[in-house]
């Protein structure tokens, strides 16, 4: 079974910019989530989208926006970007639930390291 | 709000040996789900150990056991027989279980364990 997919792994791009991030979950996974890792905040939940719709949503501005397919594919953006936009971006999928299968548990993927310059 | 503290930036063991990482959270709720996950330097994030609130008796994974202490909110993360393959960063999460539906994960900052040959 495929884990979580995240594309593209890395990105570069500069202040003002927009960016658009994608994961593709196991297959059966409905449930999609992001969270931004950074070294100084570390790792701050984003947004839960099930059933393409958005269910949760961390402290972050308007920026910072997501949906997610009928194939519970997801993809998040980033608009104007700023140079704390900087980190790694992890997608997490899970069985059902809002944060995972009857055991909590949410699948990571490997992450989008974006850089602006 | 929920909080999780890791009072531990950075520790070191040798392999073979025993250590024990911290975990403190804060919280009303009385049922949720506690996690220690484990980001290697590759960067994919895994789950190590799961704990539910409601359940006294501390979970174990092979090598990987819990000290889940409730009522002082102390989840400590004990490996023993420490391999080189267990040097990464170590996280732990809350999750909050609303009778079933469940919230976004928080973290913790971390803790980088490096395990000496």
């Amino acid at each position: 079974k495929a884990g979580v997919t995240q594309t593209p792994r890395y990105l570069i791009k500069t202040r003002g910019q927009q960016v658009t991030l994608s994961c593709s979950p196991i297959s059966g996974h409905r449930s999609v989530s992001w969270y931004q890792q950074t070294p100084g905040q570390g790792l701050q939940f984003l947004f839960e989208y099930f059933s393409e719709t958005q269910r949760n949503k961390g402290n972050f501005p308007g920026r910072f926006s997501g949906r997610q397919f009928s194939n519970s594919r997801s993809e998040m953006n980033v608009s104007t970007l700023e140079l704390g936009d900087s980190a790694l971006y992890l997608c997490a999928s899970s069985l059902f639930g809002r944060g995972g299968s009857s055991t909590g548990e949410l699948f990571f993927g490997e992450g989008s390291r974006l850089t602006v310059l | 709000a929920q909080t999780v503290t890791q009072s531990q930036p950075e520790m070191s063991v040798q392999e073979a040996e025993t250590v024990t990482l911290s975990c403190t959270y804060d919280t009303s709720e009385n049922n949720y789900y506690l996690f220690w996950y484990k980001q290697p330097p590759s960067r994919q994030m895994i789950l190590v150990i799961r704990q539910e609130a409601y359940k006294q008796q501390n979970a174990t994974e092979n090598r990987f056991s819990v000290n889940f202490q409730k009522a002082a909110k102390s989840f400590s993360l004990k490996i023993s027989d420490s391999q080189l393959g267990d040097t990464a960063m170590y996280f732990c999460a809350f999750l909050e279980n609303y009778g079933g539906s469940q919230g976004n994960l928080i973290f913790g900052k971390g803790t980088k364990l490096s395990v000496k040959p």
